[in-house]
């Protein structure tokens, strides 16, 4: 069974601080990792996708498959950072996806 | 957004009713989905399609089922809803040879 932990429900950071928002998964295979964003009445979208290796908005995310980790990362937060932000998984091959619980991010002037 | 809707966007419905929300979408993808996202919970699958007519359960399916006659609508239906089946729906499509989701507006429900 694939499942998806992110272990902070809540996150604040002043601005121009670090960000790190965590993702664990479990998966028997080599898994699609996701990071999606959820602005303030808006649609979830795609943030980023592990196997772009892209940067999108400062936000960077790397596999780790020893510690079946994909930590979401920024060096300075913004102010437009605050969010619901969504881990999720796909197994390759198969278009489910299966979300974590999400983190709330807020950013402190 | 993909040419995703969904409607009604928001919704109260007493205890014991039938409630229909609809997802359209305009560019013929194969597959979609039904999701409620609930808070500690995060997005729960409730129903997938892959096509006309072909559908399968998700994590959460019961009390709900779904119907897709038409490539461009995927309905969900609350047979007889109840309280725990208030929550935010969203509905997506995956575009063939693609592992992105786009997902539309939402459908607030509240059953009272």
């Amino acid at each position: 069974a694939q499942r998806v932990t992110q272990p902070e429900k809540l996150l604040s950071v002043f601005k121009g601080a670090p960000v790190e928002l965590k993702c664990n998964y479990s998966y028997s295979g080599s898994p699609e990792l996701f990071w999606y964003v959820q602005y303030s009445r808006q649609r979830l979208q795609l943030l980023l996708r592990h196997i772009s290796r892209e940067s999108i908005k400062g936000f960077t995310a790397d596999l780790n498959k020893g510690e079946t980790s994909f930590h979401l990362k920024k060096p300075f937060a913004q102010e437009e950072d605050s969010a619901m932000y969504y881990c999720a998984l796909s197994g390759h091959g198969n278009e489910k996806l299966t979300f974590g619980t999400g983190t709330r991010l807020t950013i402190i002037p | 957004d993909a040419g995703i809707t969904q409607s009604p966007r928001h919704k109260v419905t007493e205890t014991g009713t039938p409630v229909t929300l609809r997802c359209h979408q305009t560019e013929n993808h194969r597959y979609m989905y039904w999701y409620r996202q609930d808070p500690g919970h995060g997005l729960r699958l409730i129903h997938y399609s892959y096509g006309v007519k072909d559908t399968d359960k998700g994590e959460v399916s019961d009390g709900y089922s779904v119907s897709r006659s038409k490539t461009e609508d995927f309905l969900l239906t609350l047979e007889s809803a109840t309280s725990s089946q208030t929550s935010v729906y969203f509905c997506a499509i995956t575009p063939d040879r693609s592992y992105e989701q786009y997902f539309g507006p939402g459908t607030r429900l509240t059953v009272t």
